[in-house]
């Protein structure tokens, strides 16, 4: 069965410094990867993902993530953390073949402080 | 566009009373469509799916049973609730074979007291 692990369930930045919140799968064949955000009470909305083609995508507000095969992560990063980017992240995975549903990781929550 | 309706937003319910959480799409036809609860601490976990109408399939087992009566309608329910039962449900939909992006709704928190 397929999995992601996140690493640290809390995250803390100052604002301006990086962001780096990992996640590694468990997949032998690469699958198909997201990042999603969540919002306090909300649902959860898509920050990028990685189906084909290039390994490195950018998403919205800023963010951006690299599928590297060799160490099967696909850790998301900012270079400059603002206030508004505190909520919790959530990596998840999808299978390229049959029938396809999102498996999510446990969620790191990032914390920034001024 | 597409977009996903879940309600009601919060709902506290006692412990073995029913309950009966709904979701709606819009702007497409034949979804995949899913329930996933997240409890306290702890990640997203894949209750239900379905590919079609009448068609459900169970990820765990559970307290809880899902239906979709219509295309783009699927509901969660129990007979009677748990205090296991509390959660943050998120319903969400996808197109195709391919799950390459799932869109979710606001969520409804529920609290069994």
């Amino acid at each position: 069965a397929q999995s992601v692990t996140q690493l640290g369930s809390h995250v803390s930045v100052s604002e301006g410094a990086l962001v780096l919140l990992r996640c590694n799968d468990s997949s032998s064949v690469p699958p198909y990867l997201f990042w999603y955000v969540q919002y306090p009470n909300q649902g959860l909305q898509l920050l990028l993902k990685y189906t084909t083609g290039a390994t490195l995508v950018k998403g919205i507000n800023g963010f951006e993530a690299e599928f590297k095969k060799s160490e099967t992560s696909f850790h998301l990063t900012k270079p400059s953390a603002h206030m508004s980017d505190a909520a919790e992240y959530f990596c998840a995975v999808s299978a390229r073949t049959g029938f396809q549903k999102l498996v999510f990781g446990t969620g790191t929550r990032l914390l920034v402080s001024p | 566009s597409q977009t996903i309706h879940q309600w009601p937003a919060t709902l506290v319910q006692p412990v073995g009373s029913p309950l009966s959480l709904e979701c709606t799409v819009e702007g497409t036809s034949n979804p995949n469509l899913y329930w996933y609860r997240q409890a306290a601490g702890r990640g997203l976990q894949l209750l239900f799916y379905s590919v079609g109408i009448g068609q459900i399939s169970s990820e765990v087992p559970q307290n809880l049973s899902a239906s979709r009566p219509q295309d783009r309608q699927f509901i969660l329910s129990s007979k009677k609730l748990l205090l296991s039962d509390s959660g943050f449900y998120l319903c969400a939909w996808g197109s195709g074979l391919a799950l390459t992006e799932a869109f979710f709704g606001q969520g409804t928190r529920l609290t069994v007291v």
